[in-house]
This record gives C-alpha cells, sequence and structure tokens, in this order.
C-alpha cells in the first residue's frame, strides 16, 4: 500500500517549458487536490477534485490545469511555466465525509523554473 | 483574506516540557479543525483533528482545545520529544476542501 505517490521528485524547467505533474492513490479515495508551498504561505490550494470526472479551482488557479484521468490519478500541467511557480507541489487525496476531511499527502516535487 | 492565521512563525521548547502551538481563525462556519505535521523533504501527515461540537480532543499526547467564542484553536504536546521538532499547520475544514495556515516551526532541543 503506497498512499499518494508523485513523480518526478525534482524537476528543473526553463521559462516558458511545459510538464506535467503526475500523482496516483490508492486507496480508492474520491477526492483528490494539487498545493503549492512557498516560504510563508503555507499550504495553497491549486485545483481539487471531489470525484472522478469532476474538476475545480482553488486558490491559486492560474498557469496551471488539470485532469482527473480515473479514480486513482490525478494531473497537474503547467503549459508555460514562469519563475513565479517555483514551488513545492504536494498531491493529497481524501475520503471526506460530512464530519471530517482527513487528507494524506504524497513526497512533493520540488519545482525549479528559470 | 486569511482565514486561517498562524501567528508564531517558531517555537523552541526543551525536551520533555509542554509545546503549546496557536491558530486562529476568521470563518466561523467551519466542519472541523484538523493539525498536520511536516518534516523536512516529506509530505504533511495528519496528526489530530476536532468537530465542530467539541472543545477538546485527546490522543496521547497530543491534545487540541476549540474555543469557539475566541474564535481560537491550540495544538499541546506533552511532553515534548526532539522527534516533534517539524513544522505544523493547522486547517479548517469547511464546504469541501482544507484551508491551511501558513505553519509554526516547533523545536525541542534536549
Amino acid at each position: 500500500n503506497a498512499g499518494v505517490t508523485q513523480t518526478p521528485k525534482f524537476q528543473v524547467l526553463k521559462t516558458g517549458q511545459s510538464m506535467t505533474l503526475q500523482c496516483a492513490q490508492d486507496m480508492n479515495h474520491n477526492s483528490m487536490y494539487w498545493y503549492r508551498q512557498d516560504p510563508g504561505m503555507g499550504l495553497r490550494l491549486i485545483y481539487y477534485s471531489a470525484s472522478e470526472g469532476t474538476t475545480d479551482k482553488g486558490e491559486v488557479p492560474n498557469g496551471y490545469n488539470v485532469s482527473r484521468l480515473n479514480k486513482r490519478e490525478f494531473s497537474l500541467r503547467l503549459e508555460s511555466a514562469a519563475p513565479s511557480q517555483t514551488s513545492v507541489y504536494f498531491c493529497a487525496s481524501s475520503d471526506r465525509t460530512v464530519y471530517t476531511d482527513t487528507q494524506y499527502f504524497g513526497p512533493g516535487t520540488r519545482l525549479t523554473v528559470l | 483574506d486569511q482565514q486561517v492565521k498562524q501567528n508564531s512563525p517558531s517555537l523552541s521548547v526543551q525536551e520533555g516540557r509542554i509545546s503549546i502551538l496557536n491558530c486562529d481563525y476568521t470563518n466561523s462556519m467551519f466542519d472541523y479543525f484538523l493539525w498536520y505535521k511536516k518534516y523536512p523533504a516529506e509530505g504533511p501527515t495528519f496528526l489530530i483533528s476536532i468537530s465542530s461540537i467539541k472543545d477538546k480532543n485527546e490522543d496521547g499526547r497530543f491534545t487540541v482545545f476549540l474555543n469557539k467564542s475566541a474564535k481560537h484553536l491550540s495544538l499541546h504536546i506533552v511532553p515534548s520529544q526532539p522527534g516533534d521538532s517539524a513544522v505544523y499547520f493547522c486547517a479548517e475544514g469547511n464546504t469541501d476542501k482544507l484551508i491551511f495556515g501558513t505553519g509554526t516551526r516547533l523545536q525541542v532541543f534536549p
């Protein structure tokens, strides 16, 4: 049981390049999330998917797109990378209920845009 | 507008003593709060949660207190251990997502 896995672990891009961050979970969770973490900013939600086939914008969606490929996989795409997108990206999943939403996080992808 | 605030960026505590991490919130329509712990180069891990109908929840060395009138949440760690040194995030659960605070870095020294 691997939990939430993310690839790649590290990536360096040049401004204007594109890339896709991959995320998969094996916990049969309905909900999946993408966050970015920047110094002093905490974890900010980029996009989320409450169930297979649905996606919604979070707090900082500009410059990103997502695809919920199936129940297990949720990818994040940067179409034209900018230095402001240098960050650590975390994927998470949960089986949220009315009473709680315990999210399980992947190990993160450290992205540098030059 | 930050809905969940952790006003102390860092905290240093001696091993064996109590660590108290604080969180303030503005939105009264929450359903629950959670605390996460994060080590360097790892993803956050869930620590403990509390629902809006409770004012205290305890799990081993960790206790979370909720003061709804003051819109204040605190995490107590007793006794503190060096392995507790990490960044701690509080998060508010509302509608279909979590809102995280900016985190407090706890250092437990011998």
